[in-house]
């Protein structure tokens, strides 16, 4: 069984380009969770999705960022004109129905903005 | 404030040694608790997982929660240089859905 995937691993976006991360869940989990991680910080909460729906998203910026879980497909993080403050690791989580309370986590993207 | 309160280190110790990371919380609704593992550029690996106060056992690693204190810990017997990672302490309310709450993490260097 694979775990959560996130691709890219690595990107590079200048001031004010888009950035799209994206999250595949391990296989038979429907819920996912987006956390940012900036240097020297710890993981910060931004948004938790089950399918085709956003359940909580009091950690997200209320400007330029927005996530989505389609019923086919990856989740996606989206980042609208990305400044230097959004350099940061992005890590995805996923957790089945039954065990809400273990999430596990992909290795994450790292996002560079120049 | 901050919800959870971890030191950063960074922790040096010896091969063998006993290591106890720790976390302290002020918002008593939290009832899960958690400490993950991430080694350099990697993602968080989940360790260990417990529910309210008590002990929980697993090889090496033993985690303790007392609510009381709003307290937990997290020891690692006969350390050994793969253990050399940062572990952060999360926690979950058990009325906000599936949101956790991290800790900074604290950096371990178990030296050969």
């Amino acid at each position: 069984n694979a775990g959560v995937m996130q691709n890219p691993r690595h990107l590079v976006r200048r001031r004010g380009q888009e950035a799209r991360l994206r999250c595949s869940p391990m296989k038979g989990h429907s819920h996912v969770y987006w956390y940012r991680q900036l240097p020297e910080e710890g993981l910060k909460f931004m948004v938790y999705l089950q399918k085709e729906n956003i359940i909580d998203e009091s950690g997200m910026p209320k400007e330029r960022f927005s996530a989505e879980f389609p019923k086919e497909g990856p989740s996606i993080l989206r980042i609208q004109q990305v400044v230097r403050g959004d350099s940061a690791a992005y890590f995805c989580a996923s957790s089945p129905p039954a065990l809400l309370n273990e999430q596990f986590f992909g290795p994450g993207t790292r996002l560079t903005v120049l | 404030q901050k919800e959870v309160e971890q030191d950063p280190g960074p922790l040096s110790v010896p091969e063998g040694a006993i290591v106890s990371l720790n976390c302290t919380y002020s918002n008593s609704a939290f009832q899960y608790f958690m400490w993950y593992r991430q080694y350099s550029r990697k993602g968080p690996e989940l360790l260990m997982y417990t529910y309210s106060s008590g002990n929980k056992e697993d090889g090496r690693f033993t985690a303790q929660v007392d609510k009381s204190s709003k307290y937990i810990s997290l020891f690692i017997r006969d350390s050994q240089p793969s253990d050399s990672a940062t572990y952060l302490c999360a926690m979950k309310k058990e009325t906000s859905g599936s949101r956790l709450t991290f800790g900074e993490g604290t950096q371990l260097t178990v030296n050969p």
